[in-house]
């Protein structure tokens, strides 16, 4: 089983829509979790960093579930500009390395 | 808010060339990252530096290595190219070893 992993997608998500995904990882020990935006040919940029169940920023949440060891990304109210590709990223355990999952694209139309 | 800078942006090297790629991080951040990241792959972890000592180590070619410098910057020395090292190569610094990591814009570096 692979450290972190996404679902490829494409989610195609209609303009002002919602959408969500998840993100499952293996180690159980893991703290801490962030969701990075990455757009084509661009560097990944940090949307959001999750401790604990759960982090809300506007349109974005992300909900933690150490029981089934997911992390979902919530999208509310989709914009044209939220298209991206969405990666989930776990630190190893030990070190300070990140481990991505592959990421998640989104394209929002019109 | 001042971002990491790397530079250069894009770097076109013969086969068996060397390649220098500098990191210059947020300022106050004390702590470098290396990432390779080929095309439709993830960000791959190659080296880390935390006041100017490496800190890990991912899968960095013994062909490739890099340092910190005193003043937190970071070059990464890549020798005897090969085609398979096309790639974007992201710098991400923080503060302290935490895990919030913030990406530089990053080097396209084609090897030919």
């Amino acid at each position: 089983r692979k450290e972190v992993e996404q679902d490829p997608g494409p989610f195609n998500v209609p303009e002002g829509a919602t959408v969500a995904f998840n993100c499952t990882y293996s180690n159980s020990a893991s703290q801490s979790f962030f969701w990075y935006r990455q757009d084509c040919r661009k560097e990944p940029k940090l949307l959001m960093s999750v401790y604990s169940s759960g982090n809300e920023d506007g349109r974005f949440t992300a909900q933690l579930n150490r029981a089934s060891q997911y992390i979902s990304l919530l999208i509310r109210d989709s914009k044209l500009s939220d298209s991206a590709t969405y990666l989930c990223v776990v630190p190893r355990a030990a070190g300070n390395k990140l481990t991505f999952g592959g990421g998640t694209r989104v394209l929002v139309k019109p | 808010a001042a971002g990491v800078i790397q530079s250069p942006r894009h770097l076109i090297k013969e086969k068996r060339e060397t390649a220098t790629l500098k990191c210059y991080p947020i300022p106050r951040h004390d702590t470098v990252y290396w990432y390779q990241q080929g095309p439709g792959q993830d960000p791959q972890f190659l080296i880390s530096f935390y006041e100017k000592m490496q800190s890990d180590k991912g899968s960095i070619p013994d062909r490739f290595s890099a340092q910190q410098f005193s003043d937190y910057h970071s070059e990464l020395n890549m020798s005897s190219l090969e085609l398979g090292d096309s790639a974007l190569y992201f710098c991400a610094s923080s503060f302290g070893q935490t895990n919030e990591q913030f990406f530089g814009p990053g080097t396209r570096l084609t090897v030919l």
